[in-house]
């Protein structure tokens, strides 16, 4: 069995300052990797994926989040925030037996950003 | 816009009515799942689909009952609801692999039992 555990469960952060939310998973497989945000009332969007090859994966928004199969972490890291990236973060796997994939979520990261 | 399309938005319920949450994708996925969603808790599977006419439990499926109806549409039925089902109710679809690619979501359905 898989599980995902976010450590924390709220970030302040100051708009433009860094900003790196952490995500762990375990599982006795290979897994694939996401994180999904939720903006205020909406559903959830894929931010980025690791599905294979450079553990450094780059996807919208100028988010970035980077696999490390030793420490089975796959934190995301943003250089600069903006006042709209405050929403939730989730973190997410699916083992490769699944092949229906059938995701894990985490239990979300509440992003605030202030002036 | 090509998407999931869930109905209704909102719902309030009374302790032991029945109701149906509905959810259609128009991307040609094969697969399609409901979650809920409740504060501090993340996201918990409660049935998917993996093709048209396959239906199985996930994490959290008593209480609920699904129905395929085609390779669009996945309905979610609540026989007597309860309290305790008070949550936000998202659909989400995904393409042959699963979401290994990664899925997509409706906007959800709020959902209150009292």
């Amino acid at each position: 069995a898989q599980s995902v555990t976010q450590l924390d469960s709220q970030v302040p952060v100051f708009e433009e300052a860094p900003v790196e939310l952490r995500c762990n998973y375990s599982s006795s497989v290979s897994v694939y990797l996401f994180w999904y945000v939720q903006y205020p009332n909406q559903g959830l969007q894929l931010l980025l994926k690791y599905l294979s090859g450079s553990t450094l994966v780059k996807g919208i928004n100028g988010f970035e989040a980077e696999f490390n199969k030793s420490q089975t972490s796959f934190h995301l890291r943003k250089p600069s925030v903006h006042i709209s990236d405050t929403a939730e973060y989730f973190c997410a796997v699916s083992d490769l037996i699944d092949s229906w994939g059938k995701l894990q979520f985490g239990a979300g990261t509440q992003v605030v950003v202030t002036p | 816009n090509a998407g999931v399309t869930q109905t209704p938005k909102f719902q309030v319920l009374k302790t032991g009515q029945s109701m149906t949450l509905q959810c259609a994708q128009d991307m040609n996925h094969n697969s399609m799942y409901w979650y809920r969603q409740d504060p501090g808790m993340g996201l918990r599977l409660i049935y998917y689909s993996a093709s048209e006419g396959t239906t199985d439990k996930g994490e959290v499926p008593n209480g609920y009952n699904v129905s395929r109806l085609n390779k669009r549409e996945f309905s979610l039925r609540l026989e007597s609801a309860a309290p305790s089902q008070t949550s936000v109710y998202f659909c989400a679809s995904s393409d042959t692999y699963g979401g290994n690619y990664g899925y997509t979501f409706g906007s959800g359905t709020r959902l209150t039992v009292v």
